[in-house]
């Protein structure tokens, strides 16, 4: 019953510093996606999978790297950390609500700071 | 140039009168809006949507209505209780099985005070 889970919470970095947000689902979604929330902002597609195997770019995708070798895991790389990536990351996964809509189940979130 | 746009940043309400959130929309290909709320330190979560079909959908003290022709949707919660209190986030997409592809906008930030 775990839903969407993230980790880590927290992290901070130094510019030029990469590393890789984890998301993994439990709910057999097919579509996963990854979003980041900027101040007063809101929620912006980073990239995403509609299955294993199948990744494309959102609205936001530069200086980001996915890959989608289960359904379970859609893990988001940061290749070269830059402050202008300080940001809250939310993972999401796709499925059918009650009401028979598709719906984004969203992780707890990644909060990452780059100094 | 921002397809959904939530132009009150915040809104103040008193503890069981009406709550009501607006969004615009400008991309007329747009046919499915979807409400999600978010508490601090947690991701958001679904509330309530509605297709282009309709314009009105309900669920228990929350209803969504949809101006197809000013392109606008609002969010009523009635009576709005200070567990209400929220950032709320509209959402549009063109199509249903699109809906993973959403655009969002700024968000409003709901204070329902006791």
């Amino acid at each position: 019953n775990a839903g969407v889970t993230q980790t880590p919470k927290f992290q901070v970095l130094k510019t030029g510093q990469s590393m890789t947000l984890q998301c993994a689902q439990d709910m057999n979604h097919e579509y996963m996606s990854w979003y980041r929330q900027d101040p007063g902002m809101g929620l912006r597609l980073i990239h995403y999978s509609v299955g294993a195997g199948i990744t494309d770019q959102g609205e936001v995708p530069n200086g980001y790297n996915v890959s989608r070798s289960t359904t379970e895991d859609f893990p988001l790389r940061l290749l070269s950390a830059a402050p202008s990536q300080t940001s809250v990351y939310f993972c999401a996964s796709r499925g059918t609500g009650s009401s028979g809509a598709n719906v984004l189940t969203f992780g707890a979130g990644s909060r990452l700071t780059v100094l | 140039d921002q397809q959904v746009k939530q132009n009150s940043p915040s809104l103040s309400v008193q503890e069981g009168r009406i709550s009501i959130l607006n969004c615009d929309y400008t991309n007329s290909m747009f046919d499915y809006f979807l409400w999600y709320k978010k508490y601090p330190a947690e991701g958001p979560t679904f509330l309530i949507s509605i297709s282009s079909i309709k314009d009105k959908n309900e669920d228990g003290r929350f209803t969504v209505f949809l101006n197809k022709s000013a392109k606008h949707l609002s969010l009523h919660i009635v009576p709005s209780q200070p567990g209400d209190s929220a950032v709320y986030f509209c959402a549009a997409s063109p199509h249903n099985t699109n809906a993973g592809k959403s655009t969002f906008g700024d968000g409003t930030t709901l204070t329902v005070k006791p």
